[in-house]
């Protein structure tokens, strides 16, 4: 599975969107984007993914460069509970496969 | 509906000692891994079972194994504890489908070893 780079910390405004960027530029073509996130002392929650379109759910937007070697996790409107450690994964197609988490960034909404 | 279920939730053992850590997974899933996080550091795999068979096993020495029962919950054993195995285990459960990589985490096990 590729491997992705991101930064180790980031803050945001509560109420403002937060826009969380990962870089994978050795991504191959049958490779997926994967989020999850961290909250302290929980287990990680899955957020979204996406293999070359933009997505949205619920929680959150995926946008992917057109050459795939980046992506950007948006939260549209942080609140304090969105403080966690953000995990960007590659993954290859497949089912069930095993995560690589890296070291995350690490959001901070403020007040 | 119940999420994934990991017992104990803390545990304390001294060096040498054995220990022994319990999962069950969201109903339906027959997909279950193990995973250490130390602390600072992401969680790192440990171990996949699918329909009690090992399908994949991370870079851990053979005091770490696992099992898993025809009622797909799972097992994690780790023997002869050093302080370095001190960590929240987490387990995750997932549907077998293909293309399908959610992963539904327990709130895991913190073990201490002194």
């Amino acid at each position: 599975d590729a491997k992705t780079t991101q930064p180790p910390s980031m803050d945001c405004a509560e109420g403002r969107a937060a826009n969380l960027p990962c870089n994978h530029s050795t991504i191959s073509g049958n490779e997926y984007v994967y989020w999850y996130r961290q909250i302290h002392s929980q287990g990680p929650q899955y957020i979204i993914h996406g293999l070359k379109n933009n997505e949205t759910n619920e929680m959150a937007s995926l946008i992917i460069t057109e050459d795939r070697k980046s992506s950007t996790l948006i939260l549209p409107h942080a609140t304090l509970r969105d403080t966690a450690v953000y995990y960007c994964i590659v993954i290859k197609s497949g089912s069930a496969r095993q995560l690589t988490f890296g070291s995350g960034t690490q959001l901070t909404v403020l007040p | 509906d119940a999420g994934v279920t990991q017992s104990p939730t803390h545990l304390i053992k001294t060096r040498g000692q054995q220990v022994t850590l319990r999962c069950s997974p969201i109903s339906g899933h027959k997909s279950v891994s193990w995973y250490q996080q130390v602390l600072g550091q992401g969680p790192q795999f440990i171990f996949q079972y699918y329909e009690k068979e090992e399908r994949g096993r991370g870079n851990f020495p053979d005091r770490f194994s696992a099992r898993q029962f025809p009622n797909y919950s799972s097992e994690l054993n780790v023997n002869a504890l050093l302080l370095g195995d001190s960590a929240l285990y987490l387990c995750a459960s997932s549907l077998e489908v293909q293309g399908y990589n959610e992963q539904f985490f327990g709130p895991g096990t913190r073990l201490t070893v002194l």
